[in-house]
């Protein structure tokens, strides 16, 4: 079956340790999306890529890095910059950027 | 610039009875327009989209959604609800021009169902 992968589910970090999320995708889109959920916040955009070896930043980027040399996975990671890392982040994917996006099933990442 | 309002932050309904949830937009161009659904501690799932054509669009769960463009609104609706729609509800817009097209997503409406 066609989706998207994240891992792990749940992640504790202690202040100051880098930690990467995890998101693998075959359904063979180019496009790929880091958000950031919080209660009553919705979601907010950490950064996307249109395509392989090519990424921006979004609205949240500060304290972030992501990658993408394959198409299939575009992992994050989140640094000791990040002031307030707490928070449930999905990952997504779309045939091209501004179609419908397919999500992942989320990591919890909790900082100790 | 696009933005999304999503009127009602929490939705209770009793079972059987028919919902709606309101989603009005802003943009200075076209838009699609669509609505998510999240179960709790999941990701996101598509009910439905509005490309283009019939404003009416139909989607998954028996939920429905009208487009109305001098509105700027798009409007969830399902004519009976089920204890199993209890789940919060994303509206969303991506702009029709050129360059990447972002997606704005609204703050989410959390619908109760009540037995």
């Amino acid at each position: 079956d066609g989706g998207i992968t994240q891992s792990p589910k749940y992640l504790f970090r202690k202040e100051g340790q880098n930690v990467t999320l995890s998101c693998e995708q075959n359904l063979n889109h180019d496009a790929m999306y880091w958000y950031r959920q919080d209660p009553g916040q919705g979601l907010r955009l950490i950064y996307y890529s249109q395509i392989v070896n090519d990424f921006q930043k979004g609205d949240i980027a500060e304290g972030y890095s992501v990658s993408r040399e394959k198409k299939e996975s575009f992992p994050l990671t989140v640094t000791s910059a990040q002031k307030n890392p707490t928070a449930f982040y999905l990952c997504a994917s779309s045939i091209r950027p501004g179609n419908e996006q397919f999500f992942g099933p989320g990591t919890r990442l909790t900082v100790l | 610039a696009q933005s999304v309002t999503q009127l009602d932050s929490q939705v209770p309904v009793f079972e059987e009875a028919p919902v709606e949830l309101r989603c009005n937009y802003s943009s200075s161009v076209s838009v699609y327009l669509f609505w998510y659904v999240q179960y709790p501690n999941q990701g996101l799932q598509l009910l439905l989209k509005y490309l283009s054509g019939s404003t009416l669009v139909k989607g998954i769960n028996g939920f429905e959604a009208e487009f109305n463009k001098s509105q700027t609104s798009f409007h969830l609706r399902k004519p009976s609800v089920h204890i199993s729609d209890t789940a919060e509800y994303f509206c969303a817009v991506s702009p029709l021009n050129e360059g990447y097209q972002k997606v704005t997503f609204g703050i989410g409406t959390k619908l109760q169902v009540i037995p």
